[in-house]
């Protein structure tokens, strides 16, 4: 299996861009997590789907922030208009159990 | 809000010590704790642990949960300097796979 795959890997973007980050679980896991991390703020949890459906969202800082998945194997993180706080590293994970798989992770600079 | 805090926050050895990492957690609905390992890459599962007292076991690492206390350790014996990572804490409540809240992580650090 591939694992989590996503993309890009890494991301430099001006301030009021938007910016999409995509995702692909592994296949057959049904939960899909979209994580930031950073220095100060380590990772943290911003919107987890099952089946599709987005269960909890609370962690999504702002309205500029959503997220889609379409079908069980994509998922869409956007930040539209981008600000330089949200400079961090944007982590995907599925799981099929409690165990949850990560993938490599999108580095986003925004300038 | 869930917490989860870890100590210490960064520790330097020697290759060949044992080495003891902590976390403590307060959640409402406790499900299960887990460790990750995170070097310059993506967090990778070492253990889940949900039960009381009993120990998870992987090669030279071991970790142990206690419910009533509301920690977990994580040991490490004969450190390597591949053992050189950022270890995380992170504990589920609610139902199913649900999100996870970690701690903000121990850096090891493993000298030859």
């Amino acid at each position: 299996d591939a694992g989590v795959i996503q993309s890009p890997r890494h991301e430099v973007t001006e301030m009021g861009q938007e910016v999409t980050l995509r995702c692909k679980p592994i296949s057959g896991h049904d939960y899909l997590f979209w994580y930031r991390q950073t220095m100060m703020r380590g990772l943290e949890l911003l919107i987890y789907f099952n089946n599709n459906v987005p269960i909890d969202d609370s962690g999504m800082p702002e309205d500029r922030f959503s997220a889609k998945m379409p079908n069980a194997s994509f998922s869409t993180l956007k930040i539209q208009p981008s600000e330089p706080r949200d400079s961090a590293v944007y982590f995907c994970a599925s799981s099929l159990t409690r165990e949850q798989y990560f993938g490599p992770g999108t580095r986003l600079t925004v300038t | 809000e869930d917490k989860v805090v870890q100590s210490p926050l960064s520790l330097v050895v020697h290759e060949g010590d044992t080495v003891t990492l902590n976390c403590s957690y307060e959640v409402t609905n406790f499900r299960s704790l887990l460790w990750y390992k995170q070097e310059k890459k993506a967090p990778t599962f070492l253990f889940m642990l949900t039960s009381s007292g009993i120990e998870k076991k992987s090669g030279r690492l071991s970790s142990i949960l206690d419910k009533k206390e509301l920690f977990s350790i994580l040991n490490i014996t004969a450190t390597q300097t591949g053992d050189s990572a950022v270890y995380l804490c992170a504990v589920s409540s609610g139902g199913g796979a649900d999100g996870l809240t970690f701690g903000k992580g121990t850096h090891l650090i493993i000298q030859p």
